[in-house]
Order: structure tokens, then sequence, then C-alpha cells
């Protein structure tokens, strides 16, 4: 069974530093590994998609990596801004099918 | 383009009713999945349908249902409420198969009183 842990589970930083936030998993078996965004009450945005083949993937300030071996995976977010705050997911798929494991999140606070 | 709409988006009911919630996927869209949301045990997912054939279903008790209807809305239908139903039920649709695909709508938060 596929297990999701994501640490920190929360944090609180001023605007302008450069976050890490971590995913690690059990299941190394994965199709891919996806980072969303909720806000608070509100449905999953998607922010990035790594499939299994890849290392990495880049979409404005935010950049994702992808360990499978190690079963990792790391969100990094550039100069952080207040808008950012929000909580960040991870899922993986599970056993083998394309039912998502999530992890309980981080609840990310960018302060002014 | 209209994105995923679920309704209601808030309901309180009372223990032991039943509850329907509804989800309409993004046009052109023929999987929809229901996922639990709880402070408890995070976001966890129920079931998924495509072409009104409930392809996947995950780790919940039979009061726990749904189905599809051949416009692709989807509804999902809880019984005998129990306190810890209690959640943000949210829904997500695809054009495929892959979760990778999905949008999610707004949910609805169902409170049992």
């Amino acid at each position: 069974k596929q297990e999701v842990t994501q640490i920190p589970a929360a944090l609180s930083v001023p605007e302008g530093e450069n976050l890490v936030l971590n995913c690690s998993f059990t299941d190394s078996a994965i199709y891919n590994l996806q980072w969303f965004r909720q806000d608070p009450g509100k449905g999953l945005t998607s922010l990035l998609l790594i499939q299994s083949s890849q290392r990495e993937q880049t979409s404005g300030r935010l950049n994702a990596s992808l360990d499978k071996s190690s079963g990792r995976s790391t969100l990094y977010i550039a100069a952080s801004q207040p808008g950012d705050s929000a909580t960040y997911l991870c899922a993986v798929p599970s056993g083998g099918s394309y039912i998502p494991t999530f992890g309980r999140g981080t609840s990310l606070i960018v302060h002014p | 383009k209209a994105g995923v709409t679920q309704t209601p988006r808030y309901l309180i009911k009372t223990r032991g009713q039943q509850v329907t919630l509804s989800c309409s996927p993004i046009s052109g869209h023929r999987s929809v999945s229901w996922y639990q949301q709880t402070p408890g045990q995070g976001l966890q997912f129920l079931f998924e349908y495509f072409s009104e054939t409930q392809r996947n279903k995950g780790n919940f008790p039979g009061r726990f249902s749904g189905r599809q209807f051949s416009n692709s809305r989807s509804e999902m239908n809880v019984s005998t409420l129990e306190l810890g139903d209690s959640a943000l039920y949210l829904c997500a649709s695809s054009l495929g198969s892959s979760f990778a695909e999905a949008f999610f709508g707004q949910g609805t938060r169902l409170t049992v009183v």
C-alpha cells in the first residue's frame, strides 16, 4: 500500500524566502507524481506533473524534482510571495493503478 | 470553458439522513472521480466513473455510492449519515483515465450534526 508523507506539515516564512517542500512515498513503482495547491475550503489546482522518466519540472517560480529510487520529491518555491499562501499536496498513483494517494500536505503562510 | 461544477457548495444534514451531491464535469470529459477530505484522514479517493460505469473504488463502506449519467454528470450518495462523514467532498473530471489530467471542482462542504 502506497504511503505518502509530506514534511514539514506547516511553514511560516517572510516574503522573499526560497522554500523547499518535501514529499516521500513508499512504493517507487509509480507512473508520475503531481504537486497541487489548495486554498482554504477550495478544490485542488495542479501545479506540476513529473512523469516517472523525468527528474524535474519547472513552471515559473516553481521547480519540482523526483528521485524514484529514494522515493522522494521536492517542490522548490523561489522568491515566495503572500499569494503563495496555501496548502501544497503531493499525489502519487497507488499500486500500479491510476488511483492517487495524497500526502497530508504542507500548510504554507508567507507574510509580508 | 466552464470548469467542474459541484452543487450544493454547503450542506448541513442530521445524523441518520441521506444526502446526494452533484458534479457536472467539464464539457467532453467522460471520467469523474470523487474524493473525501477530512482533517483526520486527509484526502482519500472514493470512486471513479467512466462512461456510466464505476471503474475504480476506494476503501469506503457501502453507504457511499455513486452513479454517472449519459451526459457524464455524476452524483454521489451517502446513506445513514454519521458524524464522521462531515467533510469536504471533491470531484474531478478528465478526458480519459489519467488522473494527471484531472480538473477539480470547488467541493461540497457537508456537515453532519
